[in-house]
């Protein structure tokens, strides 16, 4: 079985500050693990992804998030946050068993950037 | 990277009425996934279709109220039958697609529906 969990539905930052949304995640098997963004009215787009390769995994947008095993997270970072940046985030597992290729949605997490 | 297309992008539709959602990729793909957005909530995977065996369906979904066909393996379609207003939500297409050598979900750009 897999899931994931999202600590925080909605996080505020002033533009130019970092950014951090949190994610941790439970999963059988080695997961896959990624982020998305959502902004309103607009498609899901792929920020970045973890497939057992570096633990440090470097996105679009300036965006990174840090795959740490012993604590089954896996957030979401970035050193200044964008006006343009505001928008819903989603952290999403997927392993490789009998769940292959099936990805597990966090509640997600609302991102202000106030300026 | 895959690109997806849905169709309708949008609709409103009366109660008891049915719906069938379009989804279009642009290369050839083994397994097509069909997700809903309810409004304000995450995505919840509805059903997997891969070409030329019937859908499974996640828990909490049936096939009478959500029939799906996969003809071929570029293409899908989800009906969403006897509508009331609960099946207001953003339905999305979704196929696995490779970036930079490892696998990744990329998703169409949706098909909101408003049901009165």
């Amino acid at each position: 079985a897999q899931s994931v969990t999202q600590l925080d539905s909605h996080v505020s930052v002033s533009e130019g500050t970092p950014v951090l949304l949190r994610c941790n995640y439970s999963s059988s098997y080695s997961p896959s693990l990624f982020w998305y963004v959502q902004h309103p009215n607009k498609g899901l787009q792929l920020l970045l992804k973890y497939t057992s390769a570096a633990t440090l995994v470097k996105g679009i947008n300036g965006f990174e998030a840090e795959f740490k095993k012993s604590e089954t997270s896996f957030h979401l970072t970035k050193p200044s946050a964008h006006m343009s940046d505001a928008a819903e985030y989603f952290c999403v597992v997927s392993d490789q068993g009998a769940n292959a290729g099936k990805s597990t949605f966090g509640d997600g997490t609302t991102l202000t950037v106030k300026p | 990277s895959a690109v997806i297309s849905q169709k309708p992008s949008r609709d409103i539709c009366q109660r008891g009425t049915s719906l069938t959602i379009q989804c279009q990729v642009d290369s050839q793909v083994t397994m097509m996934f069909w997700y809903r957005q309810q409004p304000g909530q995450s995505l919840t995977l509805i059903a997997t279709a891969n070409q030329g065996s019937e859908a499974t369906y996640e828990s909490g979904f049936v096939i009478d109220k959500f029939p799906i066909s996969r003809p071929n393996l570029t293409f899908s379609t989800l009906t969403v039958s006897n509508m009331s207003p609960e099946d207001s939500s953003i339905y999305l297409c979704s196929v696995e697609g490779t970036s930079g050598g490892a696998v990744a979900q990329y998703f169409g750009p949706g098909t909101r529906l408003t049901v009165l």
